[in-house]
């Protein structure tokens, strides 16, 4: 089973900052949060991930809980190429670590 | 940046014969490749383990005299869907982390559409 609980579905306007929520409240001391995301017919793409602290790259920011159980991925200023299913993993980050993914969030932008 | 290509990106193909998709990680060595099955509107579902020199690691459900995975060198790995069936139509994801790096994410590839007729 996944380790993390999303919302199945948000909506977002094109230009406004999207936030997706996710519970980890499982996660274990040696594991990250990563991020990806899925556009249709398309192989999962990455994003970002973090231990503890926020993280920002050029695609988005990482707002992780003080006690890790819960994140938040923040997409700035959404548009409408940014259409796709995020998922949020609790990983090792080990190359032999299977991800196990959830149902994760279709976030839908519009016009 | 690292990169996993996969291929065929789309096959269809007659009920009854076998189909080989092939993962490629292009610029890193991988000593484990993920296979993944997703049908519409469902999320991606782990099938096995490959791993570099020895048998893979399927997981409960998944039939390893059907789906066959070949895992030869560091850079390959191919997954066989033996006698196919309409069933077996779905979107498969294979997927790959360098082995000599830490705290990495994971590559995935373009995905193949099978589509058994």
């Amino acid at each position: 089973d996944a380790k993390t609980t999303q919302p199945p579905s948000m909506d977002c306007a094109e230009g406004r900052a999207a936030n997706l929520p996710c519970n980890h409240s499982t996660i274990s001391g040696n594991e990250y949060v990563y991020w990806y995301r899925q556009i249709h017919s398309q192989g999962p793409q990455y994003i970002i991930h973090g231990l503890k602290n926020n993280e920002t790259n050029e695609m988005a920011s990482l707002i992780i809980t003080e006690d890790r159980k819960s994140s938040t991925l923040i997409l700035p200023h959404a548009t409408l190429r940014d259409t796709a299913v995020y998922y949020c993993i609790v990983d090792s980050g080990g190359s032999n670590y299977k991800l196990t993914f959830g149902k994760g969030t279709l976030l839908t932008v519009n016009p | 940046g690292a990169v996993v290509s996969q291929h065929p990106s789309r096959v269809i193909c007659k009920s009854g014969t076998s189909v080989k998709i092939e993962c490629r990680s292009l610029d890193f060595q991988a000593t484990t490749m993920f296979w993944y099955r997703q049908f519409p509107k469902q999320s991606l579902m782990l099938m096995a383990t490959s791993n570099e020199g020895s048998k893979a690691t399927y997981e409960q459900g998944v039939e390893k005299d059907k789906f066959l995975i070949n895992h030869a060198s560091l850079t390959l790995s191919t997954l066989t869907v033996t006698s196919a069936h309409p069933e077996d139509s779905s979107f498969y994801i294979c997927s790959a982390r360098p082995a000599d790096r830490k705290n990495t994410e994971a590559f995935f590839g373009q995905g193949t559409r099978l589509t058994v007729v």
